[in-house]
């Protein structure tokens, strides 16, 4: 099946804890997201790349690190500089115009 | 004032009813215009898409779009209980800008 897979699904962290979220996709994408999503609040974008070994900030990069070493992952960091870190991340890819989204990981921070 | 605006909503129909959700945003560079259904705890799914003004139908979803009052709407017809999740809708001008809205929480009651 072709897709996008994220893992995991539930991830816990204690305060000053790093944490990389995984994104997979197998559709041949060029492009993929990292995106951020609070109650109340619209999917709001952390980091985009375009193509392997280059990835541009979003809209709120500050505390997350991303690397896109292979067309097929596009790993995403949550450092203990990201102050309000509980959220649930959603990974997506492009295609034409159209993006695609993966399932999801909630993150909480203890 | 945001750029997007959704309504969040909750919005409780009964089954069969027409359901009306709509957009307003600020940015008339807005071209592109996509309507994504989420179901709780999973990622979004591509509903609509549609590119400048006008409406697109697909089965019991329609979209409209009106460019001159910056809204946009998603109608479903014949609501079924499976139609109950959360819709969002995005807009962009540019391929890797993509705005959502916060999103409509939607239950259709038996």
């Amino acid at each position: 099946d072709g897709g996008i897979t994220q893992s995991p699904k539930y991830l816990f962290r204690k305060e000053g804890q790093n944490v990389t979220l995984s994104c997979e996709q197998n559709l041949n994408h060029d492009a993929m997201y990292w995106y951020r999503q609070d109650p109340g609040q619209g999917l709001r974008l952390i980091y985009y790349s375009q193509i392997v070994n280059d990835f541009q900030k979003g809209d709120i990069a500050e505390g997350y690190s991303v690397s896109r070493e292979k067309k097929e992952s596009f790993p995403l960091t949550v450092t203990s500089a990201q102050k309000n870190p509980t959220a649930f991340y959603l990974c997506a890819s492009r295609t034409g115009t159209t993006q695609f989204f993966g399932p999801g990981t909630r993150l909480t921070v203890l | 004032q945001k750029e997007v605006e959704q309504d969040p909503g909750p919005l409780s129909v009964p089954e069969g009813a027409i359901v009306s959700l709509n957009c307003t945003y600020s940015n008339s560079a807005f071209q592109y215009f996509m309507w994504y259904r989420q179901y709780s705890r999973k990622g979004p799914e591509l509903l609509m898409y549609t590119y400048s003004s006008g409406n697109k139908e697909d089965g019991r979803f329609t979209a409209q779009v009106d460019k001159s009052s910056k809204y946009i709407s998603l109608f479903i017809r014949d609501s079924q209980p499976s139609d109950s999740a959360t819709y969002l809708c995005a807009m962009r001008e540019r391929v890797n800008d993509m705005r959502f809205g916060a999103g409509t929480r939607l239950t259709v009651k038996p």
